[in-house]
C-alpha cells in the first residue's frame, strides 16, 4: 500500500545548527510530495512541495529533493532560529484508480532552543 | 490565497452533547476533508466529501457523521460527544479528486478547533 514515514521526534537543537528531518514514501505510480508544518496552536500550512523527480522544494530557508531512486524527500535547513520550532509533516498525493489520495507522516516535532 | 475558516478555535462541551464543527473555504475546491489530530497519532481521516451532498468515510468515521448542502461549507458532526472525542480537529480542502492536471494540488488546512469534552 502507499505510506508516508517521517523520523520521530522529538527534535531539539541549538540556534544555528544544521536540521534533516528524514521522510521516505511508498507508492505505485508518479506522487506528489509536500512538507507542511504547524506551529503551536495552529493548522498545518503548506511548507514546500515538489511534483517530479529530481524536482527540489524550497521555501522560507527549507529544501527538500525528490529522490525517485530512494523514495525518498528530506527536509533540511541550514540554520535554523527559534522561530523554526514547529511540528513537520512529510506528505504525498498521487492518483489513483479511485482518485486523488493524501497520505501524511505522523509528523516530527522540533524545539530549538536559543 | 486560499483560506479555510473554521468557526470556532477551542470549544468545550458535555458528554452527549451533540456537537457541529464548521468549515468553510473561499476557493471553489471540491474536496473537503475533516481530521483529528492526536499526540503520537498524527493526522487521522475521518470523513472527506468530493462534491456536494456527496461523502465518504475515512479511516474512523466512527462516532461522527458530516453533511456538505453546498460547495463551500463542510460539517462535522458529534451525534454524542465522548470523551474519547477530546482532539484536535482540522478541516482541509483541495481540487478535485479524479484529475490529472491537480494531483501535484496540496491541501489547504484551516486553523483547527481544539475541542475538549467534559
Amino acid at each position: 500500500g502507499n505510506s508516508v514515514t517521517q523520523m520521530e521526534g522529538p527534535v531539539t537543537l541549538s540556534e544555528e545548527a544544521f536540521l534533516t528531518i528524514n521522510c521516505t514514501y511508498t507508492a505505485t505510480g508518479y506522487p506528489s510530495l509536500f512538507w507542511y508544518v504547524q506551529y503551536p496552536g495552529e493548522g498545518l500550512q503548506l511548507l514546500l512541495k515538489a511534483t517530479k523527480a529530481d524536482d527540489k522544494g524550497s521555501n522560507k530557508g527549507f529544501e527538500a529533493t525528490y529522490r525517485k531512486e530512494t523514495t525518498s524527500f528530506h527536509l533540511e535547513k541550514g540554520s535554523v532560529q527559534v522561530s523554526d520550532s514547529a511540528v513537520y509533516f512529510c506528505a504525498l498525493r498521487f492518483l489513483s484508480n479511485t482518485g486523488n489520495q493524501f497520505y501524511f507522516g505522523t509528523g516530527t516535532s522540533l524545539t530549538v532552543i536559543p | 490565497d486560499v483560506k479555510v475558516t473554521q468557526s470556532s478555535r477551542y470549544l468545550v462541551k458535555r458528554t452527549g452533547e451533540k456537537v457541529f464543527l464548521e468549515c468553510v473555504q473561499d476557493m471553489d475546491h471540491e474536496n473537503m476533508f475533516w481530521y483529528r489530530q492526536d499526540p503520537g497519532l498524527g493526522l487521522r481521516l475521518i470523513y472527506f466529501s468530493y462534491d456536494v451532498k456527496m461523502k465518504e468515510k475515512g479511516d474512523i468515521p466512527e462516532g461522527y457523521s458530516v453533511s456538505r448542502e453546498k460547495k463551500e461549507r463542510f460539517s462535522l458532526i458529534l451525534e454524542s460527544a465522548s470523551t474519547n472525542q477530546t482532539s484536535m480537529y482540522l478541516c482541509a480542502s483541495s481540487f478535485p479528486r479524479d484529475r490529472l492536471i491537480y494531483s501535484n494540488q496540496p491541501q489547504h488546512f484551516g486553523d483547527g478547533t481544539r475541542l475538549s469534552i467534559l
